[in-house]
């Protein structure tokens, strides 16, 4: 089964600190992506990866960056973190699930990151 | 106005009803529609997915696309308590492995024994 995991289910930090939320797939995808979820806005795209070292920004690209250093693992750093950066973070990364031939987005948990 | 609009609810039924979701969108080359449930503190989970136009069953659930009216629909029959939860649509051109799905914002479905 496919496992997508998120270093943290909850965080909390203060303005300016430089945040890392960690997310790992154990399925050999080639693309991940990260989102943020809000109230109203629904998902919005901040960044995502085609493969190790690649990067493309998304919609919402500015105050964040990402780092995929393994083929598996897909960082998404908050440079100094600001109060309108709390959200909840998702990490995906598609892959086809079983026989089908659809490639679907496997989310992770999330984490609900809290910016003092 | 966004390229898929979708009401966010909360929609409230009783348990046993039928319960209709809906989404609309803009852009014609959607071909590939899908439908995302997300419990509660969860992540979204793909519930089910249909290429181009026409319907889709899978036990309780149905699928309808209408390419023509740009309208999509998700019909859950005898809505169970355990269906409470955030259903989002989602939409792409394709489904090669670095598509990015369109997501609408997703409306929340409460059922009350």
């Amino acid at each position: 089964d496919v496992k997508v995991t998120q270093s943290s289910r909850y965080l909390v930090k203060r303005t300016g600190e430089k945040v890392f939320l960690e997310c790992v797939q154990d399925m050999d995808h080639e693309n991940m992506f990260w989102y943020r979820q809000d109230p109203g806005l629904g998902l919005r795209l901040i960044y995502f990866s085609y493969d190790v070292k690649m990067k493309e920004k998304g919609d919402i690209p500015e105050g964040y960056s990402v780092s995929r250093e393994k083929k598996e693992r897909f960082s998404l750093i908050l440079e100094s973190a600001s109060t309108n950066q709390t959200s909840m973070y998702l990490c995906a990364s598609t892959g086809v699930r079983g026989s089908s031939s659809y490639n679907e987005q496997f989310f992770g948990p999330g984490t609900r990151l809290t910016v003092l | 106005q966004k390229e898929v609009e979708q009401d966010p609810g909360p929609l409230s039924v009783p348990e046993g009803a039928i319960v209709s979701l809906n989404c609309t969108y803009s852009n014609s080359a959607f071909q590939y529609f899908m439908w995302y449930r997300q419990y509660s503190r969860k992540g979204p989970e793909l519930l089910m997915y249909t290429y181009s136009s026409g319907n889709k069953e899978d036990g309780r659930f149905t699928a309808q696309v209408d390419k023509s009216s740009k309208y999509i629909s998700l019909f859950i029959r005898d809505s169970q308590p355990s269906d409470s939860a955030t259903y989002l649509c989602a939409m792409s051109g394709a489904s090669g492995g670095s598509y990015i799905p369109t997501f609408g914002r997703g409306t929340s479905l409460i059922v009350h024994p």
